[in-house]
């Protein structure tokens, strides 16, 4: 089955920029996409076809996929940005989650 | 807005079943694939599989074949997860998403699934 590997932790500086990255064989030929889950709600899609953002995501959130590597970035990070992040493959028959990587803003 | 209202928490012993209930307003029902996904506590997200309004059709992953049923009752734009023989390890909270532009969202709040004797 496919997995996607993502670090456990991260942490950033307000006003820093925070790399998250998913690793995934060949994942470059699929789309991914990113959910941010902050504690007791729900997850929301922060990028999505591996570099788009929804209306209303700040534009300090972007995204790239090549290779085996997808990579969330967050630009001049802030307090709120503090959250779980999964990325997510995305093909006909491919859904599959990340094991998620959390981010603290020291 | 595109809303997605799921039932209330459950409580279910080893063995039996529970149906989980995912309302939808806001949009052409029919019109999205609806996916449900599941959150252990502590734990990542895990796609459980997905169901096409419009159709029926459905597909589930490979874990859960066999003991997961998706439905729908396009009426009242609601889908159902059914999910047979809970073990303890099946507690967790439940979601209901739409997919759209190869991604998930708007979700529902949450289910709270818990297997207990």
């Amino acid at each position: 089955s496919y997995e996607l590997t993502q670090p456990p932790s991260v942490s950033v500086s307000p006003g820093q920029t925070a790399t998250i990255t998913c690793s995934g064989r060949k994942l470059g030929e699929k789309y991914a996409c990113w959910y941010q889950q902050r504690p007791g709600q729900s997850p929301m899609v922060v990028i999505y076809e591996d570099n788009k953002r929804p209306p209303g995501i700040p534009g300090r959130f972007s995204g790239s996929n090549s290779g085996d590597t997808a990579t969330l970035t967050i630009s001049g990070t802030q307090a709120t940005d503090e959250a779980d992040y999964y990325c997510q493959a995305w093909d006909s028959t491919t859904k599959v989650f990340g094991g998620g990587t959390r981010l603290t803003v020291l | 807005q595109v809303q997605l209202v799921q039932s209330g928490a459950e409580l279910r012993k080893p063995g039996t079943s529970v149906k989980v209930s995912c309302k939808t307003s806001g949009y052409t029902f029919t019109g999205s694939e609806i996916h449900w996904v599941r959150q252990a506590a502590g734990h990542g997200l895990e796609w459980m599989g997905w169901m096409n309004p419009n159709s029926g059709n459905t597909g589930y992953a490979y874990k859960f074949q066999g003991r997961v049923t998706m439905t729908r009752d396009t009426s009242i734009n609601t889908a159902y997860m059914e999910l047979d023989s809970l073990r303890f390890e099946d507690t967790a909270i439940y979601y209901c998403t739409r997919s759209g532009s190869r991604s998930f969202g708007p979700w529902g709040q949450g289910t709270q699934v818990t297997v207990s004797s």
